[in-house]
């Protein structure tokens, strides 16, 4: 199976400090999506990104949060000033354009908001 | 709204059982139907798609009933390894009429096979 890779596996911030999370996506892989999965609940949708912009975002997706790909290859969320609700797994997900929107997930970020 | 429910669970079944998860989902432009598990604090993986006609992957079989919004998942001779969180995921169109669009998941059923 396709790997998405993401770095840290793990991040520990202050409430009110920026984090930016990092994800190597599948190589020709176009379609890039962000979701989090806040501990016991479901998995959430955050963004989409294609072509070097956002497709679509979620209500959850606000001002705080930012996406991009810096280099042509990573793709990154970041949150400007984390809150303690901010607290997740965050997971980046890839897709080509030829499967059925199968999107295929990182192992993901442990943010804990302190 | 809720757009993807699912069977609350725990299931737990011995070795070799058959089990059976089922799925509502809201949205009746939904494209895309999946059963994705997830391990304790893993990504989700897909398990497979789900067809209009039914398909099956081994001991796993899906069904979709578009006109009752509906969706299942049957296991088969179960295994230790089987012990999951199974979670049913719909994309809907995006705000553009792309199927691009994101992936709703439901809260998933929590599945313990003992030996």
């Amino acid at each position: 199976e396709p790997e998405v890779t993401q770095t840290p596996s793990h991040q520990v911030t202050q409430m009110g400090q920026e984090v930016i999370l990092r994800c190597v996506p599948i190589s020709n892989h176009l379609y890039f999506y962000w979701y989090r999965q806040i501990l016991g609940q479901k998995v959430e949708f955050l963004v989409s990104f294609y072509n070097n912009e956002i497709s679509e975002k979620s209500e959850i997706f606000d001002d705080q949060f930012s996406v991009e790909r810096p280099d042509g290859s990573n793709f990154t969320l970041k949150i400007r000033s984390t809150k303690l609700e901010d607290s997740a797994m965050y997971f980046c997900a890839n897709r080509d354009r030829g499967d059925k929107n199968i999107q295929y997930f990182g192992a993901g970020t442990r943010l804990s908001v302190l | 709204r809720k757009e993807v429910e699912q069977d609350p669970g725990p299931f737990n079944v011995p070795e070799g059982a058959t089990v059976a998860f089922n799925c509502t989902y809201s949205n009746s432009a939904s494209q895309s139907f999946f059963w994705y598990r997830q391990d304790c604090r893993k990504e989700p993986k897909l398990l497979m798609s789900v067809y209009s006609s039914g398909n099956e992957d081994g001991r796993f079989t899906a069904q979709l009933n578009r006109a009752s919004q509906y969706i299942s998942l049957l296991i088969r001779d179960s295994k230790l390894s089987d012990s999951a969180t199974y979670l049913c995921v719909v994309n809907a169109l995006s705000d553009r009429g792309s199927t691009l669009g994101r992936l709703y998941f439901g809260r998933g059923t929590q599945l313990t096979v003992w030996p």
